[in-house]
């Protein structure tokens, strides 16, 4: 059974550019979480997803970030006219049930987004 | 706001020492308490977590945590380290009320052999 997968590993995107990351979960796992880690910084909550709705959004910036998990396909967390304060460590989760239920994520190895 | 703190940054150690990473939060109410685990070019994976029950959790690999309500804390213990857990842990608190997990900082472990 195939982790989590994230890609791209790395991405490097300048000043105002897009950056597209994906999230394909563990096989079974109907739940995504997307979080963010700044250096020296513990993860933060971004998005909480289950397959095409987004449950809780409440730790995504309100402007030029969104997220999706559609039907079929990986989960995307996208940003728009990325700034450098955007450089981190994007990392998704998934799991079988929501968190309450099951206490554990599944992570992937992460995105790390540069911005130039 | 809800918050976890990791004592520590860094920590160093010689192998055969024993291990104790503090946690604590601020949260009130039910929670749930995680330790994670990132060893070096490897992805998170879950240590050990408390539900309910026993406050004393066994994880993996010889770790445990104790969860002390009254303290708001839930220590990483081991009681003696190897080579091998040289990684970076981090503490996670996710109220029973929603969806979200609150992480510590993190702590960087390194074992000298």
């Amino acid at each position: 059974n195939a982790g989590v997968m994230q890609n791209p590993r790395h991405l490097v995107r300048r000043r105002g550019q897009e950056a597209r990351l994906r999230c394909s979960p563990m096989k079974g796992h109907s739940h995504v979480y997307w979080y963010r880690q700044l250096p020296e910084e513990g993860l933060k909550f971004m998005v909480y997803l289950q397959k095409e709705n987004i449950i809780d959004e409440s730790g995504m910036p309100k402007e030029r970030f969104s997220a999706e998990f559609p039907k079929e396909g990986p989960s995307i967390l996208r940003i728009q006219q990325v700034v450098r304060g955007d450089s981190a460590a994007y990392f998704c989760a998934s799991s079988p049930r929501s968190i309450q239920g099951t206490g554990e994520l599944f992570f992937g190895e992460g995105s790390r987004l540069t911005v130039l | 706001a809800q918050s976890v703190s990791q004592h520590n940054h860094h920590v160093i150690l010689s192998e055969a020492a024993s291990l104790e990473l503090g946690c604590n939060y601020s949260y009130g109410g039910t929670v749930n308490l995680f330790w994670y685990v990132q060893y070096p070019g490897q992805h998170l994976q879950l240590l050990l977590k408390y539900f309910s029950g026993d406050p004393l959790v066994k994880g993996i690999k010889g770790f445990e945590a104790e969860f002390i309500k009254s303290k708001f804390s839930f220590n990483l213990r081991k009681p003696s380290v190897q080579w091998s857990d040289t990684a970076e842990y981090f503490c996670a608190v996710n109220q029973k009320s929603n969806y979200q997990l609150i992480w510590g900082a993190g702590t960087k472990l390194i074992i000298k052999p």
